[in-house]
């Protein structure tokens, strides 16, 4: 069990830019979270795959944001035209079926917009 | 929809001192509920879960927590906290058909000697 794998750790951007993050599950996981957490808060769920179908994304998902999992296998999180209100970290996690299940997080990606 | 709410935003415990952060669910099914721990710059470390059964689950680092359905709780305890213990600490809730996780704002934990 090597961990959920996050790349890049830390994003710093113009705003305007695209950005992109990848994220690697735990190697038997077929779930597959992303959520947003901005400076106090808790994580904010985004969107999540069972393999590779994305079944539920959140209203924060703006139309700006795309996510994938072509092979259920890892993920990436783009965004386009960023935005100050982008900065923000983005943890992935990953668990396998069944509500019950913990999710286990990666260490996540912090991005900043100048 | 479920919802958590962590009662206390900043905890400062002195070492070797109890400690017991609160969290309050809402929610119209049964949930499942989790505790996690974040350190600086990393990512969440799940310390422990109520799926079913006994309402007392104990945890990694010498945490445990209760979960009680009357009063809608899952507050997380810990008998003598060290400094290694200072950190953010969330509370979470699932439902049963619910593959998303909804976390409480966050409580820090500052521990001083």
């Amino acid at each position: 069990d090597t961990g959920v794998s996050q790349d890049p750790r830390h994003k710093i951007t113009k705003r305007g830019q695209n950005v992109t993050f990848r994220c690697d599950p735990i190697s038997e996981h077929n779930r597959l979270y992303w959520y947003r957490q901005t400076l106090g808060q808790g994580p904010e769920f985004l969107t999540y795959f069972q393999n590779e179908a994305q079944l539920e994304k959140s209203r924060l998902l703006s139309d700006r944001f795309s996510a994938e999992r072509p092979k259920g296998s890892f993920s990436t999180l783009e965004i386009q035209r960023t935005e100050q209100g982008d900065s923000a970290m983005y943890l992935c996690a990953s668990s396998l079926s069944g509500g019950r299940q913990p999710q286990h997080f990666g260490d996540g990606t912090r991005l900043s917009i100048l | 929809a479920q919802s958590v709410t962590q009662l206390d935003s900043q905890v400062p415990v002195f070492e070797e001192a109890p400690v017991e952060l609160r969290c309050n669910y809402s929610s119209s099914v049964s949930v499942y509920l989790f505790w996690y721990v974040q350190y600086p710059n990393q990512g969440l470390q799940l310390l422990l879960k109520y799926l079913s059964g006994s309402t007392l689950v104990k945890g990694i680092n010498g945490f445990e927590a209760e979960f009680n359905k009357s009063q809608t709780s899952f507050h997380l305890r810990k008998p003598s906290v060290h400094i290694s213990d200072t950190a953010e600490y969330f509370c979470a809730v699932s439902g049963p058909n619910d593959y998303k996780l909804s976390f409480g704002a966050g409580t820090t934990v500052t521990v001083r000697a």
